[in-house]
C-alpha cells in the first residue's frame, strides 16, 4: 500500500533555530517527491520538488534532501521566522498516476 | 495571475441541512480537484475532473456527495444531507495537464465546514 509517514507530528522552536522535519514513503513507482507548507486558513502551497535522481532542492531557507533507496526525504529549515508556522506536507507521486499520497504533516510553531 | 478561488470560506450548518461549495481554478487549468481534509491530516482526493469529465470518482460517497463542472471551468461540491462526520476543510485545486505525472496542483484555500 502506498503510504507516507512524517514525523515528527508537531514541533516546538525558537525564533532563529534551525530544524529538520521528516518523511519515509512506499510509493512505487515513485515519480516525485514535493513539500508542502499550509498557514493556518490556507490550502498548501508547494515549496520544492524532486525526481528520483536529485538529492538536495533548496527554496530560500528551506532544503530539502531526498534518498530515494532508503525512501527517505527531510526538509530542513534554517533560521526560522515566526512566519515559518504552518504545517508541512509531504507529498509522493508515483509514476504514471496522477493521484498525490499525502502525509498527516508536521504542526511547526516558531515562537519568539 | 489570481489563484484558485473557493467560496464560502465557512459554513457552519446544523445536520441534516444540505451545503454546497463552489471552486473557480485558474484560468487555462483544464483539470480540477476536490479534496477533504480533516483535522491534522493530508487531503484526501474526493473527485477528479478532466475539463467537464468526471474521471475519477471512486472516494466520493455518492449516497450523499455530488459534484458537477459545467463547461469544464467552475465546479460546485453539494452535500446533501450533511452528517456530523462531514465537518473538515474542502479543498479544491487545478492543474493544467492532469495525466502528465509530476505536474503541480494548485490549492485553494478550502472552505471550512463545520456540523452541528
Amino acid at each position: 500500500k502506498n503510504q507516507v509517514e512524517q514525523s515528527p507530528q508537531s514541533l516546538i522552536i525558537l525564533e532563529g533555530k534551525n530544524c529538520t522535519l521528516q518523511c519515509n514513503y512506499t510509493v512505487s513507482p515513485f515519480s516525485n517527491l514535493r513539500w508542502y507548507k499550509q498557514d493556518t486558513g490556507r490550502g498548501p502551497v508547494s515549496l520544492t520538488i524532486m525526481t528520483f535522481s536529485e538529492n538536495t532542492k533548496s527554496n530560500g531557507r528551506y532544503t530539502a534532501t531526498l534518498d530515494a533507496d532508503t525512501k527517505q526525504s527531510s526538509l530542513h529549515i534554517t533560521a526560522s521566522q515566526l512566519s515559518d508556522s504552518a504545517s508541512y506536507i509531504c507529498v509522493v507521486s508515483a509514476r504514471s498516476s496522477y493521484k498525490l499520497i499525502f502525509g498527516s504533516g508536521t504542526r511547526l510553531l516558531v515562537r519568539p | 495571475e489570481a489563484g484558485v478561488v473557493q467560496s464560502p470560506r465557512y459554513k457552519i450548518i446544523e445536520k441534516k441541512q444540505p451545503v454546497a461549495f463552489w471552486c473557480n481554478p485558474i484560468s487555462g487549468h483544464n483539470t480540477l480537484y476536490w479534496y477533504r481534509q480533516n483535522l491534522g491530516q493530508g487531503p484526501e482526493l474526493l473527485i477528479r475532473y478532466e475539463n467537464e469529465e468526471a474521471v475519477d470518482d471512486s472516494q466520493l460517497p455518492k449516497d450523499r456527495f455530488s459534484a458537477e463542472r459545467l463547461k469544464g471551468v467552475d465546479s460546485t461540491l453539494k452535500i446533501q444531507p450533511a452528517e456530523l462526520g462531514d465537518s473538515a476543510v474542502y479543498l479544491c485545486a487545478s492543474s493544467s495537464l492532469g495525466l502528465t505525472q509530476g505536474n503541480e496542483q494548485f490549492f485553494g484555500p478550502g472552505t471550512r465546514l463545520t456540523v452541528l
